[in-house]
């Protein structure tokens, strides 16, 4: 099915190590983002990506990095994680022009930083 | 200063009763786009309803309606005889600026009752 997939769907990280969280898009849309929802919490633009080559900073952006070498994948960098960043974290694609259908998200990846 | 405010963190609805969701936005731009998100308890997000700023006339999908009062800057969601299925996180959030952007509000956690 066409959409947005994230991998993996869970993680435990200790604090101090890396890791990338993976999504691809199938849906040829230019436009892609990184939020992260933390508990009870609405959802904060991390990294954002308007298309292939070009990526840019977010709300909440520090500890973070993100790469957009094509269309498809926008991966999330976390470099020497901290408890701070555990929460949820969603990618989201969409064209040009959100209109009626807003954005197209993944299902989530949850991780906790121990 | 928050973009985006909903001021209820939580609601008790009977089921059948219709159901208001408060939403106030804030923004300079003439051209923007306003959403309404659920999120059920398995945490994905399910787009509901969108209103452009140039519409006129109030959205409406189905159950749901969005009573978009410009000048007021309130964009509020509306329930038709609610569901036990509705029991969810619904997030209020606006596209706005030329990278199209979706900022989200802190959501208000919905409780249906039987």
């Amino acid at each position: 099915n066409a959409g947005v997939t994230q991998t993996p769907k869970f993680r435990i990280l200790k604090i101090g190590q890396s890791m990338t969280l993976q999504c691809a898009q199938d849906m040829n849309h230019n436009y892609m983002y990184w939020y992260r929802q933390d508990p009870g919490m609405g959802l904060k633009l991390i990294y954002y990506s308007v298309g292939a080559g070009i990526t840019d900073k977010g709300e909440v952006p520090n500890g973070y990095n993100v790469s957009r070498s094509t269309t498809e994948d926008f991966p999330l960098r976390l470099e020497l994680a901290a408890p701070s960043q555990t929460s949820v974290y969603f990618c989201a694609s969409s064209r040009l022009e959100t209109g009626v259908y807003g954005y197209t998200f993944g299902s989530g990846t949850r991780l906790t930083v121990v | 200063a928050q973009k985006i405010t909903q001021t209820q963190p939580g609601m008790f609805v009977q089921e059948k009763e219709a159901v208001t969701l408060d939403c106030t936005y804030d923004t300079s731009d003439q051209s923007y786009g306003l959403f309404w998100y659920k999120q059920p308890s398995s945490g994905e997000m399910i787009f509901l309803i969108y209103q452009g700023s140039y519409d006129e006339q109030n959205a409406t999908e189905g159950r749901y309606s969005l009573n978009f009062q410009k000048a007021r800057k309130s964009a509020n969601l509306v329930i038709s005889a609610s569901q036990l299925g509705d029991s969810a996180m619904y997030f209020c959030a606006m596209r706005e600026g030329r990278d199209d952007k979706i900022i989200f509000g802190k959501g208000t956690r919905l409780h249906i009752l039987p």
